[in-house]
Protein backbone atom coordinates (compact mmCIF):
# COMPACT_ATOMS: atom_id res chain seq x y z
CA UNK A 1 0.00 0.00 0.00
CA UNK A 2 1.48 3.30 -1.59
CA UNK A 3 1.28 5.84 1.61
CA UNK A 4 0.49 9.62 0.37
CA UNK A 5 2.69 11.73 -1.93
CA UNK A 6 3.60 15.20 -2.51
CA UNK A 7 5.92 16.96 -4.86
CA UNK A 8 8.55 18.77 -5.22
CA UNK A 9 9.71 18.64 -1.54
CA UNK A 10 10.73 21.94 -1.49
CA UNK A 11 10.02 25.19 -3.81
CA UNK A 12 11.47 28.76 -3.84
CA UNK A 13 9.18 31.48 -5.50
CA UNK A 14 9.17 35.17 -5.61
CA UNK A 15 6.51 37.42 -5.00
CA UNK A 16 3.66 37.73 -7.31
CA UNK A 17 4.15 34.53 -8.86
CA UNK A 18 2.12 31.43 -9.16
CA UNK A 19 2.69 27.85 -7.64
CA UNK A 20 1.39 24.39 -8.23
CA UNK A 21 1.83 21.74 -5.82
CA UNK A 22 0.64 18.00 -5.97
CA UNK A 23 -0.20 15.19 -4.07
CA UNK A 24 -0.90 11.44 -4.25
CA UNK A 25 -3.76 10.06 -2.35
CA UNK A 26 -3.06 6.77 -0.41
CA UNK A 27 -4.54 3.80 -2.75
CA UNK A 28 -8.38 3.64 -2.23
CA UNK A 29 -9.03 6.95 -0.99
CA UNK A 30 -11.46 9.14 -2.43
CA UNK A 31 -10.86 12.47 -0.39
CA UNK A 32 -7.90 14.82 -0.37
CA UNK A 33 -7.30 18.44 2.34
CA UNK A 34 -5.13 20.67 2.07
CA UNK A 35 -3.63 22.01 5.05
CA UNK A 36 -0.96 25.11 5.93
CA UNK A 37 1.44 25.07 8.49
CA UNK A 38 3.57 28.44 9.13
CA UNK A 39 6.36 27.58 11.39
CA UNK A 40 5.51 26.78 14.80
CA UNK A 41 1.92 26.78 14.36
CA UNK A 42 -0.05 23.95 13.97
CA UNK A 43 -2.17 23.46 10.40
CA UNK A 44 -4.90 25.25 9.49
CA UNK A 45 -7.53 23.92 6.96
CA UNK A 46 -7.29 25.31 3.06
CA UNK A 47 -9.84 22.94 1.50
CA UNK A 48 -10.82 19.49 0.56
CA UNK A 49 -11.77 17.71 -2.49
CA UNK A 50 -14.16 14.73 -2.84
CA UNK A 51 -14.71 13.28 -6.03
CA UNK A 52 -13.31 15.74 -8.15
CA UNK A 53 -15.54 18.79 -6.55
CA UNK A 54 -14.09 21.08 -3.54
CA UNK A 55 -16.28 19.88 -0.64
CA UNK A 56 -15.31 22.50 2.27
CA UNK A 57 -12.83 25.23 2.46
CA UNK A 58 -11.30 26.82 5.40
CA UNK A 59 -10.56 31.00 5.45
CA UNK A 60 -8.31 31.23 2.88
CA UNK A 61 -8.69 33.75 -0.10
CA UNK A 62 -10.03 32.77 -3.67
CA UNK A 63 -5.91 32.60 -5.13
CA UNK A 64 -5.79 30.07 -3.62
CA UNK A 65 -7.88 26.84 -5.54
CA UNK A 66 -7.69 23.45 -6.30
CA UNK A 67 -8.32 20.22 -8.16
CA UNK A 68 -9.02 16.74 -7.96
CA UNK A 69 -8.55 14.16 -10.77
CA UNK A 70 -10.31 10.84 -11.24
CA UNK A 71 -7.69 8.83 -10.06
CA UNK A 72 -8.11 11.26 -6.86
CA UNK A 73 -4.55 12.77 -7.30
CA UNK A 74 -5.06 16.25 -6.34
CA UNK A 75 -3.26 19.86 -6.95
CA UNK A 76 -3.48 23.26 -5.08
CA UNK A 77 -2.39 26.14 -7.07
CA UNK A 78 -2.20 29.57 -5.45
CA UNK A 79 -1.86 32.75 -7.70
CA UNK A 80 -0.50 36.16 -6.82
CA UNK A 81 2.07 34.83 -4.04
CA UNK A 82 2.99 36.93 -0.74
CA UNK A 83 5.52 36.68 1.47
CA UNK A 84 3.19 35.45 4.33
CA UNK A 85 2.57 32.18 1.77
CA UNK A 86 5.22 30.83 3.02
CA UNK A 87 4.61 27.45 4.77
CA UNK A 88 4.65 23.62 4.89
CA UNK A 89 1.14 22.76 2.67
CA UNK A 90 0.05 19.35 3.74
CA UNK A 91 -1.99 17.02 1.81
CA UNK A 92 -4.14 14.46 3.38
CA UNK A 93 -6.30 11.69 1.93
CA UNK A 94 -9.03 9.81 3.79
CA UNK A 95 -11.21 6.97 3.18
CA UNK A 96 -14.74 9.42 3.30
CA UNK A 97 -15.01 13.19 3.42
CA UNK A 98 -17.08 13.32 6.45
CA UNK A 99 -17.28 10.54 8.76
CA UNK A 100 -16.27 11.98 12.13
CA UNK A 101 -14.78 8.75 13.24
CA UNK A 102 -12.12 8.64 10.06
CA UNK A 103 -8.29 8.59 9.59
CA UNK A 104 -6.53 11.41 7.53
CA UNK A 105 -3.20 10.32 6.16
CA UNK A 106 -0.77 13.04 5.57
CA UNK A 107 1.88 13.67 3.19
CA UNK A 108 5.10 14.36 4.27
CA UNK A 109 4.33 17.82 2.72
CA UNK A 110 5.83 21.08 0.54
CA UNK A 111 7.69 23.47 1.99
CA UNK A 112 7.11 26.90 0.34
CA UNK A 113 9.71 29.64 0.47
CA UNK A 114 8.18 33.24 -1.07
CA UNK A 115 11.06 35.69 -1.30
CA UNK B 1 -15.37 24.09 15.96
CA UNK B 2 -14.81 23.04 20.19
CA UNK B 3 -12.06 24.26 21.48
CA UNK B 4 -9.29 22.05 23.55
CA UNK B 5 -6.58 23.29 25.31
CA UNK B 6 -3.30 21.74 26.11
CA UNK B 7 -0.14 22.24 27.68
CA UNK B 8 2.30 23.75 25.80
CA UNK B 9 5.43 20.87 26.45
CA UNK B 10 5.64 18.12 28.62
CA UNK B 11 9.37 16.09 29.22
CA UNK B 12 9.73 12.27 29.73
CA UNK B 13 12.58 9.82 30.37
CA UNK B 14 12.62 7.03 27.89
CA UNK B 15 11.05 3.82 29.00
CA UNK B 16 8.92 5.87 31.39
CA UNK B 17 5.03 6.26 30.89
CA UNK B 18 3.45 9.52 29.83
CA UNK B 19 0.44 11.28 29.94
CA UNK B 20 -0.42 14.07 27.35
CA UNK B 21 -3.72 15.99 29.19
CA UNK B 22 -6.53 17.83 26.88
CA UNK B 23 -9.18 20.00 27.91
CA UNK B 24 -12.60 20.03 25.92
CA UNK B 25 -15.06 21.81 28.20
CA UNK B 26 -17.18 22.79 25.09
CA UNK B 27 -17.27 19.04 23.75
CA UNK B 28 -20.31 17.99 22.43
CA UNK B 29 -22.22 14.86 22.70
CA UNK B 30 -21.48 13.85 19.37
CA UNK B 31 -17.64 15.38 18.86
CA UNK B 32 -15.35 12.67 18.55
CA UNK B 33 -11.84 13.36 20.22
CA UNK B 34 -8.84 12.72 17.79
CA UNK B 35 -5.12 13.02 18.81
CA UNK B 36 -2.10 13.31 16.08
CA UNK B 37 0.78 13.79 16.41
CA UNK B 38 3.58 15.81 14.15
CA UNK B 39 7.63 14.43 14.26
CA UNK B 40 10.17 16.70 13.30
CA UNK B 41 10.11 17.43 9.73
CA UNK B 42 7.45 15.23 8.70
CA UNK B 43 3.33 15.51 9.02
CA UNK B 44 1.25 14.51 11.26
CA UNK B 45 0.45 11.54 11.87
CA UNK B 46 -2.90 9.38 13.47
CA UNK B 47 -2.51 7.86 16.78
CA UNK B 48 -5.67 7.46 18.05
CA UNK B 49 -9.70 8.46 18.80
CA UNK B 50 -12.53 7.53 20.81
CA UNK B 51 -15.99 8.83 21.60
CA UNK B 52 -17.04 7.77 25.04
CA UNK B 53 -15.34 4.84 25.95
CA UNK B 54 -11.77 4.58 26.80
CA UNK B 55 -9.63 3.13 23.95
CA UNK B 56 -6.56 0.71 23.12
CA UNK B 57 -4.66 0.51 20.16
CA UNK B 58 -0.43 -0.28 19.24
CA UNK B 59 0.38 3.04 19.78
CA UNK B 60 -1.13 4.60 22.95
CA UNK B 61 -3.94 4.44 24.93
CA UNK B 62 -6.64 7.06 25.13
CA UNK B 63 -8.36 7.87 28.46
CA UNK B 64 -11.96 9.63 28.04
CA UNK B 65 -13.74 11.52 31.37
CA UNK B 66 -16.86 10.43 32.22
CA UNK B 67 -17.79 13.65 31.33
CA UNK B 68 -16.31 13.87 28.59
CA UNK B 69 -14.77 17.28 29.20
CA UNK B 70 -10.99 16.05 29.22
CA UNK B 71 -9.19 13.39 27.76
CA UNK B 72 -5.62 12.04 28.53
CA UNK B 73 -2.93 10.29 25.72
CA UNK B 74 -1.17 7.45 27.32
CA UNK B 75 2.02 6.49 25.76
CA UNK B 76 3.26 3.44 28.04
CA UNK B 77 6.60 3.62 27.82
CA UNK B 78 8.35 6.18 25.56
CA UNK B 79 10.92 6.01 23.51
CA UNK B 80 12.70 8.98 21.57
CA UNK B 81 10.55 8.27 18.75
CA UNK B 82 7.87 9.50 20.50
CA UNK B 83 9.73 12.88 20.68
CA UNK B 84 7.05 14.85 18.92
CA UNK B 85 4.44 17.54 18.78
CA UNK B 86 1.04 16.11 20.18
CA UNK B 87 -2.36 17.54 18.64
CA UNK B 88 -6.09 16.75 20.29
CA UNK B 89 -8.89 17.64 18.11
CA UNK B 90 -12.29 17.75 18.26
CA UNK B 91 -13.84 15.98 15.10
CA UNK B 92 -17.64 17.02 14.44
CA UNK B 93 -19.71 14.85 12.52
CA UNK B 94 -21.90 17.27 11.78
CA UNK B 95 -20.23 19.26 8.83
CA UNK B 96 -20.43 17.93 5.26
CA UNK B 97 -16.44 17.76 5.07
CA UNK B 98 -14.04 16.40 7.74
CA UNK B 99 -11.61 19.21 8.52
CA UNK B 100 -9.43 18.69 11.51
CA UNK B 101 -8.81 21.90 13.10
CA UNK B 102 -5.35 22.07 14.64
CA UNK B 103 -4.17 23.82 18.00
CA UNK B 104 -0.92 24.72 19.18
CA UNK B 105 -0.34 21.16 20.50
CA UNK B 106 2.04 19.90 23.09
CA UNK B 107 5.76 19.63 22.42
CA UNK B 108 6.74 16.26 24.34
CA UNK B 109 10.81 15.98 24.92
CA UNK B 110 11.79 12.85 25.36
CA UNK B 111 15.06 12.00 27.52
CA UNK B 112 17.72 9.50 26.82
Amino acid sequence: ETGVTQSPTHLIKTRGQQVTLRCSSQSGHNTVSWYQQALGQGPQFIFQYYREEENGRGNFPPRFSGLQFPNYSSELNVNALELDDSALYLCASSWSRARSGDTQYFGPGTRLTVL
Amino acid sequence: DAKTTQPNSMESNEEEPVHLPCNHSTISGTDYIHWYRQLPSQGPEYVIHGLTSNVNNRMASLAIAEDRKSSTLILHRATLRDAAVYYCILRDPGTSYGKLTFGQGTILTVHP
